[in-house]
């Protein structure tokens, strides 16, 4: 049973760069899925921020692009997000999730990641 | 990227069946038969519930189904239940190699 799990700071300062892992159990991280991070605002809709895929390629979204790195550490078996230049609209919870085979699942249970000063 | 448009709310009482619709652009729905739909219940992390328009995960009720027609993909759930209360969202791969998720719809069993 694959199992993803994040984890990170519950608080960031702006303009700073929120750090967020995300680790995978029952699976390998080198195997032929991408890895993903979505995330959520307080009492707001689903956005995908973006994909690590085979080979180490990566896919984001195009309004988040260019402040986002998406990196996998194979010898932790996990996954990792940095979005730099936060400001209070990066407020949100974060969650990880196995992509590929077009669908996400499972997914973690989610982070509340909060930009304050 | 614009999120594809979903209805904010629908209802309908157990047992009956509902329909919940996701419009896109020929660049994303229209264009892909890579959309999904999650469930997800308050403070909980979304579900998968439907994949590739018409795909069923193992474990998902077959009271849920998907289709697609142009750019518009729907979510139809027959018998429901009060267990089926909870927000909806599509997603669907686009040409910008990303995808987009709708804006999410809530569901009411009254």
């Amino acid at each position: 049973q694959v199992q993803l799990q994040e984890s990170g700071p519950g608080q960031v300062k702006p303009p700073g760069t929120l750090s967020l892992t995300c680790a995978v159990s029952g699976a390998s991280i080198s195997s032929n899925y991408c890895w993903t991070w979505v995330r959520q605002p307080p009492g707001k809709g689903l956005e995908w921020i973006g994909e690590i895929c085979p080979g180490g390629n990566t896919n984001y979204n195009p309004s988040l692009k260019s402040r986002v790195t998406i990196s996998v550490d194979k010898s932790k078996n996990q996954f990792s997000l940095k979005l730099s230049s936060v400001t209070a609209a990066d407020t949100a919870v974060y969650y990880c999730a196995r992509g590929g085979l077009w669908r996400f699942d499972p997914w973690g249970q989610g982070t509340l990641v909060t930009v304050s000063s | 990227q614009s999120a594809l448009t979903q209805p904010a709310s629908v209802s309908g009482s157990p047992g009956q069946s509902i329909t919940i619709s996701c419009t896109g652009t020929s660049s994303d729905v229209g264009g892909y038969n890579h959309v999904s739909w999650y469930q997800q219940h308050p403070g909980k992390a979304p579900k998968l519930m439907i994949y590739e328009v018409t795909n069923r995960p193992s474990g998902v009720p077959d009271r849920f189904s998907g289709s697609k027609s142009g750019n518009t993909a729907s979510l139809a759930i027959s018998g429901l239940q009060a267990e089926d209360e909870a927000d909806y969202y599509c997603t669907s791969y686009t040409t910008s190699s990303s995808w987009v998720f709708g804006g999410g719809t809530k569901l009411t069993v009254l």
